[in-house]
Order: structure tokens, then sequence, then C-alpha cells
């Protein structure tokens, strides 16, 4: 059974430009959250997607957006990229009934 | 609002020593608890969780954390360190919304290191 994956494992971009990162769910889940890490910090929740609805939101701006597919499967979009976005992107997955979130190996983002 | 707060951010133990590293939080709803691991280049793998019952959780690897509702901590155990410890710790707690799958609010984290 296939834990979360997602893709790309790394990715630089410059300043201004649109990313878009993917993340597959572990098998039976239906819920995806993603949290961005920076270098040296915790977690920050972004947002959580279920039945491919956004069902909450982090602090932060709309900059930041997403989907959620009818597979479960997820993609972070972000546009206008600043130098601040560099950092490690997570995504976790969980199934509506339990809190437990499982975490892949995320998305390192160098952002130039 | 919730937060978590890890005392220290580094912590240093011998080989075979005990770990300890502390998390103490704040909630105005009664919390879930959360301990993750994270290895070098790697993402999160849950180590224990605490949500109802018993106070005393057991987790991978050897760990186990208490809930301690009056002192709001839910710090983090192992009798013996083992040189495979040496990783990030992060305590989280949920949100205080009410339903299934809680956002979790992490604290900074703890930088276990290990000696021989």
């Amino acid at each position: 059974d296939a834990g979360v994956t997602q893709s790309p494992t790394h990715l630089i971009k410059t300043r201004g430009q649109q990313v878009t990162l993917r993340c597959s769910p572990k098998s039976g889940h239906d819920t995806v959250s993603w949290y961005q890490q920076a270098l040296g910090q915790g977690p920050q929740f972004i947002f959580q997607y279920y039945e491919e609805e956004e069902r909450q939101r982090g602090n932060f701006p709309d900059r930041f957006s997403g989907h959620q597919f009818p597979n479960y499967s997820s993609e972070l979009n972000v546009n206008a990229l600043l130098l601040g976005d560099s950092a490690l992107y997570l995504c976790a997955s969980s199934w509506a009934g339990e809190d437990t979130q499982y975490f892949g190996p995320g998305t390192r983002l160098t952002v130039l | 609002a919730q937060s978590v707060t890890q005392l220290g951010s580094h912590v240093s133990v011998s080989e075979g020593a005990l770990v300890l590293l502390r998390c103490n939080y704040s909630s105005s709803v009664p919390p879930y608890l959360f301990w993750y691991v994270q290895y070098p280049n790697q993402g999160l793998q849950l180590l224990l969780k605490y949500t109802t019952g018993a106070t005393l959780v057991k987790g991978i690897n050897g760990f186990e954390a208490e809930f301690k509702k009056s002192e709001t901590s839910f710090h983090l155990t192992k009798p013996s360190a083992h040189m495979s410890d040496a990783a990030e710790y992060f305590c989280a707690v949920t949100s205080g919304w009410t339903g299934n799958n809680r956002k979790l609010i992490w604290g900074l984290g703890t930088s276990l290191a290990v000696n021989p």
C-alpha cells in the first residue's frame, strides 16, 4: 500500500513565476491538507480539501490556491512567487472521521 | 486560539540515556495532541497521539508521552536513546474546530542529537 506521494521532489523557480505541486493521498483517504515548512520552523497550515472543496484555510494569501480531484489527489498552486515562498511543502492525507494525518516526503521549493 | 510551545530547540543526550522532549500547549477546548518525527530531507512520521482515554500513550520506536491536563503538557520520553533517534521532533495540537480532520497547530520543533 503506497503512502502519501508528492511530486516533484525539488523545484527551482524565479520570483514572479507560478508553480504547481501535486499530492496523491494514501489509499482509502479522502482528505488532503497542505502545510508550508520554512527552514528551521514548524509546519504552517495552508488549507485542507475534502470532497473537492476547500474546507479550512490558514493565514495564507490568495496567491496560494488548491484543488482536489475526484480521485482525492490534490494540487497546490502558488502564483507570483516571492523569495519568502521558499520552503518545504508538505501534503498530508487522512480519512474523514479519523484525526491522524499521514505525511508525504514533501516538495522542496526554492525561489531565486 | 491554540498554540504549542516546545522548550529547547536543541537537546543533546548520550546513547543509552533518557530522552525528554518538552511540549506545552494552550487550548480552549479539549485538545488532541501529537508527536511527529522528521528525519533529514524527509516528511513527518507520526510517533504517537493522545485523543481521549488513557493519559499515558505509547508510540513507535519505544517512545511514550503523558498528557497532563493540569500542567497543559505532553512531554515525550524514551528510556534509552539510540543513535537512530537523532532527528527533529514536533509536537502538534488540533485546532478548536469541532469535527473531523482538525488542522494541526505545530511547535517549532526540537532537534535531538545523540552522542556515542
